[in-house]
C-alpha cells in the first residue's frame, strides 16, 4: 500500500498485560513518529526515529513504554504492564526527512485497557 | 506547559459561511506552522502550512494568517462545506527538540 499502515486497528487488553503496536511507514521515509491521542486531548508526541540515529525518547510517558525500528522501516511500540490511563489512540506518522516535511499519518490503533 | 494552544474545543458554522480557527503559541523561536485535519477513525492529514517570513498563505478555500507580534495564527475556510467537519490541529516544529508540537485541536461542525 502507498500509505502508513498500523496494526491492530483496535486492541482491548486487561490491566497489567503487555501490548505491541505496529507501524509500517511509507517506503523511503526516513523519519517515523509515534503520537498518542487521549480522549479530549491533542496529539501527544511520544518518540521520533530519524534514519539510523538514536531515537528521541523524550516524549515517552514512563519506562513502561518502549519503541524500536527495525532496519529503518517497521516500528513497534511496546507498552508493558498496561494501565487504564494508557487507553488512547496511538498514531504513527512518517515523513521524508526533516521535521517540517509533511507527516503522513496512519489510521491509528485504538487501545482500551480494562 | 502548552506551547501551542487552541483555546476553542469546538466551533459550529453555517454551510457557505466563513470558518475561522484560531491558534496561539508561546515560543517565539517557532518559525513554521502547519494545520492538520482529522476525520474520526482516520489519521490526521496535512492541510496547509506557513513560514514566518510570510503573513499569509492561501490554498483554494483555505487561508492561514500569521501575526508574529501577537504569536497568533488563524485558519480561514471560505466557503465552509459539509466535508470540512473535522478536528483541526495547529502544529509547530520545535527545531531544537526535532519534534512537532500539536495543539489540542478544534472540532469544526458545518451546519446545513
Amino acid at each position: 500500500g502507498a500509505g502508513v499502515s498500523q496494526s491492530p486497528s483496535n486492541k482491548v487488553t486487561e490491566k497489567g498485560k503487555d501490548v505491541e503496536l505496529r507501524c509500517d511507514p511509507i517506503s523511503g521515509h526516513t523519519a517515523l513518529y509515534w503520537y498518542r491521542q487521549s480522549l479530549g486531548q491533542g496529539l501527544e508526541f511520544l518518540i521520533y526515529f530519524q534514519g539510523n540515529s538514536a531515537p528521541d525518547k523524550s516524549g515517552l510517558p514512563s519506562d513502561r513504554f518502549s519503541a524500536e525500528r527495525t532496519g529503518g522501516s517497521v516500528s513497534t511500540l511496546t507498552i508493558q504492564r498496561t494501565q487504564q490511563e494508557d487507553s488512547a489512540v496511538y498514531l504513527c506518522a512518517s515523513s521524508w526527512d526533516r521535521v517540517t516535511d509533511t507527516q503522513y499519518f496512519g489510521p491509528g490503533t485504538r487501545l482500551t485497557v480494562l | 506547559d502548552q506551547q501551542v494552544k487552541q483555546n476553542s474545543p469546538s466551533l459550529s458554522v453555517q454551510e457557505g459561511r466563513i470558518s475561522i480557527l484560531n491558534c496561539d503559541y508561546t515560543n517565539s523561536m517557532f518559525d513554521y506552522f502547519l494545520w492538520y485535519k482529522k476525520y474520526p477513525a482516520e489519521g490526521p492529514t496535512f492541510l496547509i502550512s506557513i513560514s514566518s517570513i510570510k503573513d499569509k498563505n492561501e490554498d483554494g478555500r483555505f487561508t492561514v494568517f500569521l501575526n508574529k507580534s501577537a504569536k497568533h495564527l488563524s485558519l480561514h475556510i471560505v466557503p465552509s462545506q459539509p466535508g470540512d467537519s473535522a478536528v483541526y490541529f495547529c502544529a509547530a516544529p520545535a527545531w531544537r527538540d526535532d519534534k512537532i508540537i500539536f495543539g489540542k485541536g478544534t472540532r469544526l461542525h458545518i451546519l446545513p
